[in-house]
Order: structure tokens, then C-alpha cells, then sequence
């Protein structure tokens, strides 16, 4: 159980244009999903913590209109880059919040961005 | 401020000896500490959850310890194999309620042949 996809794996695209990602609570409802960044070698960056029905809720420094959050159901939230620039290249990770004892939070496999 | 530091940075063991990776935190107030498992280009995987009364918490070959006195916990790793090739991730919850995670940069891990 609590299973987290990330739909697409890898996207390649031009400089200027808007990227999707997708990011699903396959066996579970989760009203809380978080959106995390992470560079080569480097750690997870938590970019902003999306909530059902809601706004998202951004950490400093990351751009709300750069960087577009929906959740729009108990199942899904979707993650938009918009006129991506090569440096937002990297690996986006999504997690969804499993409410229990300890409030795990469960990754999808991440989404790897090359902007060209 | 709240950090999460590991060591080693890298680890090269040959397949079936044991290992163990730190992990020293100042993360207050602390709610549990949790070691990930993260395979290259993939998403972490949980591996061990503990809370502030844990001691110790095993996940088959996977064993985490945690001494809150001293902030620190490790991951023992035992006969490893060729799949334990990863990166593992130490993870401090910053207070209870919170989604606040703080994540150490990991241990890169290969085992060889």
C-alpha cells in the first residue's frame, strides 16, 4: 500500500515552454502532497506544500508563478513549470501524506526535467 | 538552525561485509527520525521510522539506531548486496504536527563485487 506515481518519468523540453507534472496517490486519499526539488548530489529541496482545495504554500525563494501547484483532488496534485529555463533543470519529486501515528510521507519516483 | 549531517559522504564495501552510516542532527524540537533509501534517478524509499523513545528499529539486512542524548543515529547495514547500491537519506521531522522535514545529504553507497 501507499504507492505515489509521478507521471512522466522524463521530459525534454525547449527553453520558453510550459512542462507538466503529475503526481498521484495511487491506493490512498492524501489531503496534503509536497513538491521537492533535487540536484545532482544534493539533497531534497522542499519547494512547496500543496493541500486539496487550497493554495499551495511556497518555501522562500521558490517563485508561486513559475511555479504552478493544483491540487485538485484527495488523489492528485500537478506540479506546472512554467517557461522553463535550462536551470530549471533537475529532479521533481513529489510525496503525499499518509495521516497516521507518525505522518509519513511517501515519494513518488520523481520526474527528471531537462530544459534544452 | 536545523541540520542534518552524514557521513560518510561515499562508501565502497565489497559485497557481503557490513557497513554503518552516521547521521548527527540539531533538529529542535525533534519528533522521529527516518532513514530513506534512494536508488539513482528514482524517489526515496523509507526504510526505518523511529520516535524519541526508539532505541532501535531493524528492516531485515537494515538496522537503525538512535541516541537522543547525544543526536545521533546510525544505519547498519548487514552482509550487504550488490542492490544496496544507493544513496541513503537520514530524515529529521522538525515537532510533532509538522510536515516540516529536514534532510541530510546521504551516503552514497556502492557495493562491488
Amino acid at each position: 500500500g501507499a504507492v505515489v506515481s509521478q507521471h512522466p518519468s522524463r521530459v525534454i523540453c525547449k527553453s520558453g515552454t510550459s512542462v507538466k507534472i503529475e503526481c498521484r496517490s495511487l491506493d490512498f486519499q492524501a489531503t496534503t502532497m509536497f513538491w521537492y526539488r533535487q540536484f545532482p548530489k544534493k539533497s531534497l529541496m522542499l519547494m512547496a506544500t500543496s493541500n486539496e482545495g487550497s493554495k499551495a504554500t511556497y518555501e522562500q525563494g521558490v517563485e508561486k508563478d513559475k511555479f504552478l501547484i493544483n491540487h485538485a483532488s484527495l488523489t492528485l496534485s500537478t506540479l506546472t513549470v512554467t517557461s522553463a529555463h535550462p536551470e530549471d533543470s533537475s529532479f521533481y519529486i513529489c510525496s503525499a501524506r499518509l495521516r497516521g501515528g507518525a505522518d509519513t510521507q511517501y515519494f513518488g519516483p520523481g520526474t527528471r526535467l531537462t530544459v534544452l | 538552525k536545523n541540520q542534518v549531517e552524514q557521513s560518510p559522504q561515499s562508501l565502497i564495501i565489497l559485497e557481503g561485509k557490513n557497513c554503518t552510516l552516521q547521521c548527527n542532527y540539531t533538529v529542535s524540537p525533534f519528533s522521529n527520525l527516518r532513514w530513506y533509501k534512494q536508488d539513482t534517478g528514482r524517489g526515496p524509499v523509507s526504510l526505518t521510522i523511529m520516535t524519541f523513545s526508539e532505541n532501535t528499529k531493524s528492516n531485515g539486512r537494515y538496522t537503525a539506531t538512535l541516541d537522543a542524548d547525544t543526536k545521533q543515529s546510525s544505519l547498519h547495514i548487514t552482509a550487504s548486496q550488490l542492490s544496496d547500491s544507493a544513496s541513503y537519506i537520514c530524515v529529521v521531522s522538525a515537532g510533532r504536527g509538522t510536515d516540516k522535514l529536514i534532510f541530510g545529504t546521504g551516503t552514497r553507497l556502492q557495493v562491488f563485487p
